[in-house]
């Protein structure tokens, strides 16, 4: 199985900063499928990034997405307030899938 | 549209059993592979399992924690997927969400598509 870590558990942040987001993997994931979520208290789970950079279809251009091998990033460019929420990486080539632990992007 | 709409939440006594449905629209269901996802309270995200359409074979994958206890079936005539649920233990308590990618062209894909979630809450 591979585990996903993320970190930092945590980020506290203000609208308009960047905020830099990492997933560390056990194994070498493939970068066609690694995958980035957003998700709100409530509500369900929002597909950003899939393929480790490629924008799902609607999501701003301030998402980015970069890696290989064991290192990903997650990159907001400037947050807006609608921004703030947790994130989740996931690989999804082999099974199980995994999901990181999650990092929650918190208003400073 | 694309709709996914989880249905069959509910109260369930530890060792009991539940069957989620997830009701599927505005693609072509068939096609796809199709995932359910939990979340328990305060937890993150936890993939369930899932099943592969059948011109993939048609075949299932669990995670361990759920394998010999949870079975995903799909009813492509009607657009329908399921998860049987036995043996239900207290760390089986999370909102179930049914997912896929929506199109098949390339699989395994990332989850383009989610419903809402149905709430399995399993406590003496």
């Amino acid at each position: 199985e591979i585990v996903l870590t993320q970190s930092p558990g945590t980020l506290s942040l203000s609208p308009g900063e960047r905020a830099t987001l990492s997933c560390r993997a056990s194994h070498r994931v493939g970068s066609t499928y690694l995958a980035w979520y957003q998700h709100k208290p409530g509500q369900a789970p929002r597909l950003l990034i899939y393929g480790t950079s490629s924008r799902a279809t609607g999501i701003p251009d301030r998402f980015s997405g970069s890696g290989s091998g064991t290192d990903f990033t997650l990159t907001i460019s400037r947050l807006e307030p609608e921004d703030f929420a947790v994130y989740y990486c996931q690989q999804y080539g082999g099974s199980p899938l995994t999901f990181g632990g999650g990092t929650k992007v918190e208003i400073k | 549209e694309v709709q996914l709409v989880e249905s069959g939440g509910g109260l369930v006594k530890p060792g009991g059993s539940l069957r989620l449905s997830c009701a599927a629209s505005g693609f072509t269901f068939s096609n796809v592979w199709m995932n359910w996802v939990r979340q328990a309270p305060g937890k993150g995200l936890e993939w369930v399992g899932r099943v592969k359409s059948k011109s993939d074979g048609g075949t299932t994958d669990y995670a361990a924690p759920v394998k010999g206890r949870f079975t995903i079936s799909r009813d492509d005539s009607n657009n329908m997927l399921m998860l049987q649920m036995n043996s239900l233990r207290t760390e089986d308590t999370a909102v179930y969400y049914c997912t896929t990618d929506g199109s098949g062209v390339v699989v395994p894909a990332a989850f383009n598509y989610w419903g809402q979630g149905s709430l399995v809450t399993v406590s003496s």
